[in-house]
C-alpha cells in the first residue's frame, strides 16, 4: 500500500497563476483533509471532504477551492495564487472523524512570488 | 471557537535529559491525538486520548490527559538523537474537526 500520495512535491508558481494539488489515498477512506503549514502555527484545516461527492470548509478555506469526485482523490486547487499562499500543504486521510487517526501524505512546498 | 495552544514552542535539550511539552485547549475535549514530525517529514501519528486522567507509555513517551480534558501532555525520558522533529497536539471536540496545536520543536544535542 502507497498510503497518500500528493503530487506534485515542489512547485513555484507567479502571482496570479492558477494549479491544482493532488492527493489519493488507497486505504479506502471517508474522510480526507487539506492542511496548510506555516512556521509557528501549526497545521491548518483549508477543506476537508467527508465522503465521495461532497466538500465542506475549514479553518482557512479562502482562495481555495476542491472537489472529491473519487473516494480515493482529493483535488486542491488555487485559482489565482497569491503570496500569501506561500506555505507547505499536507493532505491526510482518515476512516472517520473523532477517533480515527489521520494519515498524511508527505506534503507538497509551494511558493508564490 | 476551539483553541489549542502548545508550550514551549522550542526546546533544546542535552541527549539524556529529559523533555515535556504542555498542550492546552480553550475548550473542554472528547479526546486528544498526538503526532511528531520529523524535519523535513509529515506528521505521523503517535497516540490517543480518551478518557479523564488517563495516562499512556509507549517505550519512553508518557502521555497524559487532564482530569479536566482540557490539556494534556508528553512527556520524553532519556532524549536521543532520534526524538529531534516537531510534537504536536490536536484537540477533537464531538462532532467537529481536529484543531492542531502549533507545535513544539525539539532539538537533541548529541
Amino acid at each position: 500500500n502507497a498510503g497518500v500520495t500528493q503530487t506534485p512535491k515542489f512547485r513555484v508558481l507567479k502571482t496570479g497563476q492558477s494549479m491544482t494539488l493532488l492527493c489519493a489515498q488507497d486505504m479506502n477512506h471517508e474522510y480526507m483533509y487539506w492542511y496548510r503549514q506555516d512556521p509557528g502555527m501549526g497545521l491548518r484545516l483549508i477543506h476537508y471532504s467527508v465522503g465521495e461527492g461532497t466538500t465542506a470548509k475549514g479553518e482557512v478555506p479562502d482562495g481555495y477551492n476542491v472537489s472529491r469526485l473519487k473516494k480515493q482523490n482529493f483535488l486542491l486547487g488555487l485559482e489565482s495564487a497569491a503570496p500569501s499562499q506561500t506555505s507547505v500543504y499536507f493532505c491526510a486521510s482518515s476512516y472517520y472523524r473523532g477517533t480515527y487517526e489521520q494519515y498524511f501524505g508527505p506534503g507538497t512546498r509551494l511558493t508564490v512570488t | 471557537g476551539q483553541q489549542v495552544m502548545q508550550i514551549p514552542q522550542y526546546q533544546h535539550v542535552q541527549e539524556g535529559e529529559d523533555f515535556t511539552t504542555y498542550c492546552n485547549s480553550s475548550t473542554t475535549l472528547s479526546n486528544i491525538q498526538w503526532y511528531k514530525q520529523r524535519p523535513g517529514g509529515h506528521p505521523v501519528f503517535l497516540i490517543q486520548l480518551v478518557k479523564s486522567g488517563e495516562v499512556k507509555k509507549q517505550k519512553r513517551l508518557t502521555f497524559q490527559f487532564g482530569e479536566a480534558k482540557k490539556n494534556s501532555s508528553l512527556h520524553i525520558t532519556a532524549t536521543q538523537t532520534t526524538d529531534v522533529g516537531t510534537y504536536f497536539c490536536a484537540g477533537h471536540n464531538y462532532g467537529q474537526n481536529f484543531v492542531f496545536g502549533p507545535g513544539t520543536r525539539l532539538s537533541v544535542l548529541p
